[in-house]
């Protein structure tokens, strides 16, 4: 069974700093990597995923991950903060095969100091 | 546009009631999903389904129910067995294979009073 961890409950940057997300996930073959950022109250939006090829994914409003096997990691990453990041950033996991059901982390939370 | 829709936003029920929760869905992804969102413990999958009149239980299905008649509707309904039913819910779908990611609703928030 697939398991994900993401060590850091919460994580306070500055605006302008850069930022890095840890996720780490257990699962014995090439895994599908996600990550998911949600708003307070809103539904969670899908920032980037890994399932193949290049082990650096972009995603959406300038985030970027990157895939490492020998790590078992799949890290977060944003050169600038800006205060509309500040959020609950959810790293997610998913069998390459069968049902494809994600298992999540329980997230981190990021907040953004001015 | 595409996209689901998840309704009521709040509801409140009194302890010993059913309630249902609505999932609606127009694009036209085969595989619907529920998951419960309480704080500090991430998403935990309740029911799923990948395919009409067929559905599976999650991680943690008891107190709950589904039905999924339609390929665009996947209500999920709160019983009275549950017993710490308030939290905040969340439907979600895949269309295509499991890299395709989930699209997810915006959540319907239950507490019991």
């Amino acid at each position: 069974a697939q398991s994900v961890t993401q060590p850091d409950i919460h994580i306070t940057v500055s605006e302008g700093a850069s930022l890095e997300l840890r996720c780490n996930y257990s699962y014995g073959a090439t895994p599908y990597l996600f990550w998911y950022v949600q708003s307070p109250g809103q539904g969670l939006q899908l920032l980037l995923k890994y399932f193949s090829g290049d082990t650096l994914v972009q995603g959406i409003k300038g985030f970027e991950a990157e895939f490492k096997r020998s790590q078992s990691s799949f890290n977060l990453r944003k050169p600038s903060v800006h205060w509309s990041d500040a959020a609950e950033y959810f790293c997610a996991v998913a069998a390459s095969g069968g049902s494809y059901i994600p298992t999540f982390g329980r997230g981190t939370s990021l907040i953004v100091h001015p | 546009d595409g996209g689901i829709t998840q309704s009521p936003k709040y509801l409140f029920r009194k302890e010993g009631q059913n309630v249902t929760l609505s999932c609606e869905q127009n694009l036209n992804h085969d595989a619907m999903y529920w998951y419960r969102q309480d704080p500090g413990q991430g998403l935990r999958l309740i029911y799923y389904s990948q395919i009409v009149n067929d559905f599976q239980k999650g991680d943690i299905a008891e107190g709950y129910s589904v039905s999924r008649e339609k390929k665009e509707s996947f209500p999920l309904t709160v019983t009275s067995a549950q017993k710490n039913p308030t939290a905040f819910y969340l439907c979600a779908t895949r269309g295509g294979t499991g890299h395709y990611g989930y699209t997810f609703g915006s959540g319907t928030r239950l507490t019991v009073v």
